[in-house]
């Protein structure tokens, strides 16, 4: 089990809506990414968080945005809900520069009605 | 077409049976994870491997990063592995994870 934790577990939203998933890294990493994984899909990079700042970003529309702390847990945000953003949403946290020391998190499952 | 391609898609073995997962990827990588999720979502990180071949218990992953090619290799499997098993390099330029479609793997007992 990696020590990297995300919540919710699972949320459900309406269309339109707006949603905030949370993650905590591994201790000692600083830096975090987030994927989205459709169901029956493989993750796709929405982008990463290195420093507080955004640092590299998949083709994802700017209703997706992040942060992260000084602590480096890092939050996702998704605006404007669409049902098409239904999904399981990863995080996983890493050394700078280091996608070989990558853990993930257990996933939020979120539903779009 | 997808930068990493992952045959087969499903695979419903006999426990006991050797399994075989492939991967091709066409973008230059520095490293290759294989990834195991389980259903529930979480996935865990079997091996990552940049040349050659590695063993952990009953499983086996190689990789010919010349023919930009790798495999999953289960042997006398389990229905405990039965997981969806991802593919997922790690490109040279940016170090970043991209990811194969996944194979899901049922082992029946």
């Amino acid at each position: 089990e990696t020590g990297v934790t995300q919540s919710p577990t699972h949320l459900i939203k309406t269309r339109g809506q707006q949603v905030t998933l949370r993650c905590s890294s591994q201790s000692g990493h600083n830096t975090v990414s987030w994927y989205q994984q459709a169901l029956g899909q493989g993750p796709q990079f929405i982008f990463q968080y290195y420093r507080e700042e955004e640092n590299g970003r998949g083709n994802f529309p700017p209703r997706f945005s992040g942060l992260q702390f000084p602590n480096y847990s890092s939050e996702l945000n998704v605006n404007a809900l669409e049902l098409d953003d239904s999904a399981l949403y990863l995080c996983a946290s890493s050394l700078a520069g280091r996608a070989d020391t990558q853990y993930f998190g257990p996933g939020t499952r979120l539903t779009v009605l | 077409k997808n930068e990493v391609e992952q045959s087969p898609q499903n695979l419903t073995a006999q426990e006991g049976e050797f399994i075989t997962i492939n991967c091709s990827y066409s973008v230059g990588i520095s490293a290759l994870h294989w990834l195991q999720q389980h259903p529930g979502g979480g996935i865990v990180s079997l091996f990552m491997l940049s040349s050659g071949k590695k063993k952990h218990g009953r499983l086996i992953a190689t990789i010919n990063i010349q023919e930009k090619h790798s495999s999953l290799h289960i042997t006398a499997s389990h229905p405990r592995d039965s997981a969806v098993y991802i593919c997922a390099p790690i490109k040279a330029a940016g170090n970043k994870l991209t990811f194969g479609g996944g194979t899901r793997v049922l082992v029946k007992p």
